[in-house]
């Protein structure tokens, strides 16, 4: 069975102190770890997918890297707006190809 | 842009009612999930589509049908509505095992 965890739940930072965000998973074979943006109340918006180790993928502030047992995602001088909840998800090859596992995601606030 | 859309924002139902949540994808998907979010558990799979009236259980399928007559539509029906089945739901859809892509979630009270 997929498991996925990350830590830590909740990560309060100042504007500007860079940090990571870490998602550690079992999977019999990855095809896929995904990370998602999720406001309060809004469903979760996309932001990275990566396929093997070794692969990073970067997007502004953000940047995901991947290894055999982990994801980190980086955020480096972050600013009050990426404030929201970050959720990890692997896919696996067994089963059906579509099925994601989700993390139960890290809550991060950025302060002034 | 995909755009996936969900027909409520906000619910209110009561106890034994059932209760209909649609969900509508414009960009042709193939597969389209529903899943429900609550504070803790993270997001749990209840039942997917991988094309018009195919349907597959989830993790969590118990007291939830569904319903795909159309590709673009993927209706998730509580037979019975009871209060641990107040939630988040949400769906998404995907083409070919990639992305899944959300919207915006029903958040259901279940009274």
């Amino acid at each position: 069975e997929d498991q996925v965890t990350q830590s830590p739940e909740a990560l309060r930072l100042q504007e500007g102190e860079s940090s990571s965000l870490n998602c550690s998973y079992t999977v019999s074979g990855l095809r896929g770890l995904f990370w998602y943006r999720q406001d309060p109340g809004k469903g979760p918006e996309f932001l990275f997918t990566l396929y093997s180790a070794g692969e990073e993928k970067e997007k502004e502030r953000l940047k995901a890297t991947l290894t055999k047992k982990e994801s980190f995602l980086h955020i480096t001088a972050p600013k009050p707006e990426d404030s929201a909840t970050y959720l990890c998800a692997v896919q696996s090859y067994t089963g059906t190809a579509s099925k994601l596992t989700f993390g139960t995601g890290t809550r991060l606030q950025v302060t002034l | 842009d995909v755009k996936v859309t969900q027909s409520s924002r906000y619910l209110v139902k009561r106890t034994g009612e059932k209760v209909f949540l649609e969900c509508v994808q414009d960009m042709d998907h193939e597969n389209m999930f529903w899943y429900r979010q609550d504070p803790g558990l993270g997001l749990r799979l209840i039942y997917f589509s991988y094309d018009v009236k195919m349907k597959e259980k989830g993790d969590i399928p118990e007291g939830y049908s569904v319903s795909r007559e159309k590709k673009e539509r993927f209706s998730l029906i509580l037979e019975s509505a009871s209060t641990n089945q107040t939630s988040m739901y949400l769906c998404a859809s995907t083409t070919g095992g990639e992305t899944q892509y959300f919207g915006p979630g029903t958040r259901l009270l279940v009274l």
